[in-house]
């Protein structure tokens, strides 16, 4: 696609109900991240992908919170049971390689918990 | 670990005039780049400049510009001519190499540009 695509792009849920954001990347990009953007913070890294493969997955808040990757391209964030202090802004970037290339990020979910 | 310090909350600036955001850093590794985005208040971050570490020269992009100061790990913004377009989140962020291949953001400035 033309840039990385997000959805939805805001979420309304009740607290302890399962959410999924979704995010596709640039095709051709091999290396994904999720972040996490609440009020007034900076990004809070969570999970990167390398093709389909997650090397580290110690940016996770909880093991509430899990993300897959498959065809090297769609990339799911999954958050069960979720929390108030869940809400925040996620976002997603991709990149064509990991490295000091750029990241291009997609407008983000904001998931707001009720 | 790596760090990225924006000590500016908020900034402003009278439109044409410049403005500089202050960014500091701290690596381990030798080989690294750093970043300027922007975030308007549409979410949409965007890339405005990349640094390479390894040169010296300091980046420029239009009327960005930066000053990197590689010993003390300083990396500020220079806005010129700064236009309404201008007012948004401003974030600085470094990869370093090894086994850091994630970005690493500072908390941001947020700019305010008065007509």
């Amino acid at each position: 696609g033309a840039g990385v695509s997000q959805s939805p792009s805001n979420k309304v849920t009740e607290k302890g109900k399962d959410v999924e954001l979704r995010c596709d990347p640039i095709s051709g990009h091999t290396a994904l991240y999720w972040y996490r953007q609440s009020l007034g913070q900076g990004l809070e890294f969570l999970i990167y992908f390398q093709g389909n493969s997650a090397p580290d997955k110690s940016g996770l808040p909880s093991d509430r919170f899990s993300a897959e990757r498959t065809g090297g391209s769609v990339s799911t964030l999954t958050i069960q049971r979720t929390q108030q202090e869940d809400s925040a802004v996620y976002l997603c970037a991709s990149s064509w390689r990991t490295g000091g290339t750029e990241a291009f990020f997609g407008q983000g979910t904001r998931l707001t918990v009720v | 670990a790596q760090t990225v310090t924006q000590s500016q909350p908020e900034m402003s600036v009278q439109e044409a005039e410049t403005v500089t955001l202050s960014c500091t850093y701290d690596t381990s590794e030798s080989d690294y780049y750093l970043f300027w985005y922007k975030q308007p208040p549409s979410r949409q971050m965007i890339l405005v400049i990349r640094q390479e570490a390894y040169k010296q020269q300091n980046a420029t992009e239009n009327r960005f510009s930066v000053n990197f100061q590689k010993a003390a790990k300083s990396f500020s913004l220079k806005i010129s001519d700064s236009q309404l377009g201008d007012a948004a989140m401003y974030f600085c962020a470094l990869y370093s190499g090894g086994s850091n291949y994630k970005l690493t953001f500072g908390k941001g400035t947020l700019l305010t540009v008065n007509p």
